[in-house]
């Protein structure tokens, strides 16, 4: 996976709790992404970053904040996580942000 | 917001059949047309792109055709195989302003291939 990580895989957890998904990448990408994919929606961008303390806001960020403290990593916090948050969420990273490389997922429930 | 339209949602083909997906986009400031395929439980991974300066690009059994004048792009699988069952996914990347860098993705085509 182009030398993408993220953790947890898998996270159960309940309504109204913080989460946070980390995203870490050794291949010192300028730009990352945070995606949530759900059926029939596709890949939604949340938020992503274009350098250290430099991010954006995607089509879904509302619930959602992120930080990239270093080159190497990208967090996304589910600020007080909401049913419809249960999601698989996808981080990639991009150099020249043409192609994407994508992680392997987390898989996120909220009971 | 610029949007993307693929179709067909779902396709399923006979083994040794030719697989065909296809994109639409509204704008006009793209330099780059990328396909992802993705495999249950994987993340997607680039599969082919073509640069708008040309109509076709070929690479194995997959290829692009953009009809630039339509503001369409398709995928074509040739002698589709059971291991091609996976999600499809057509993206654009917008205008570059600034610092904005993101695709903007169609909804995705499952194609599931019968042996």
């Amino acid at each position: 996976d182009a030398g993408i990580t993220q953790s947890p895989r898998h996270k159960v957890t309940e309504t109204g709790t913080p989460v946070t998904l980390r995203c870490h990448q050794t291949e010192n990408h300028r730009y990352m992404y945070w995606y949530r994919q759900d059926p029939g929606h596709g890949l939604r961008l949340i938020h992503y970053s274009y350098g250290v303390k430099d991010t954006d806001k995607g089509e879904v960020s509302d619930g959602y904040s992120v930080s990239r403290s270093k080159t190497e990593d990208f967090l996304l916090t589910l600020e007080s996580a909401t049913s419809s948050q249960t999601s698989v969420y996808f981080c990639a990273i991009s150099e020249n942000s043409n192609e994407q490389f994508f992680g392997p997922g987390t898989r996120l429930t909220v009971l | 917001q610029q949007q993307v339209k693929q179709s067909p949602q779902s396709l399923i083909v006979q083994k040794g059949g030719i697989s065909i997906i296809n994109c639409a986009y509204e704008n006009t400031a793209f330099d780059y047309f990328p396909w992802y395929q993705q495999f249950p439980g994987k993340g997607p991974a680039l599969l082919i792109a073509i640069r708008p300066d040309v109509s076709e690009k070929k690479e194995g059994r997959f290829t692009i055709s953009f009809n630039k004048s339509a503001k369409q792009f398709s995928l074509h699988i040739m002698d589709s195989q059971p291991g091609d069952s996976a999600t499809y996914f057509c993206a654009v990347p917008p205008e570059r302003v600034g610092n904005n860098r993101k695709l903007i993705w169609g909804l995705g085509t499952s194609l599931a291939v019968n042996p």
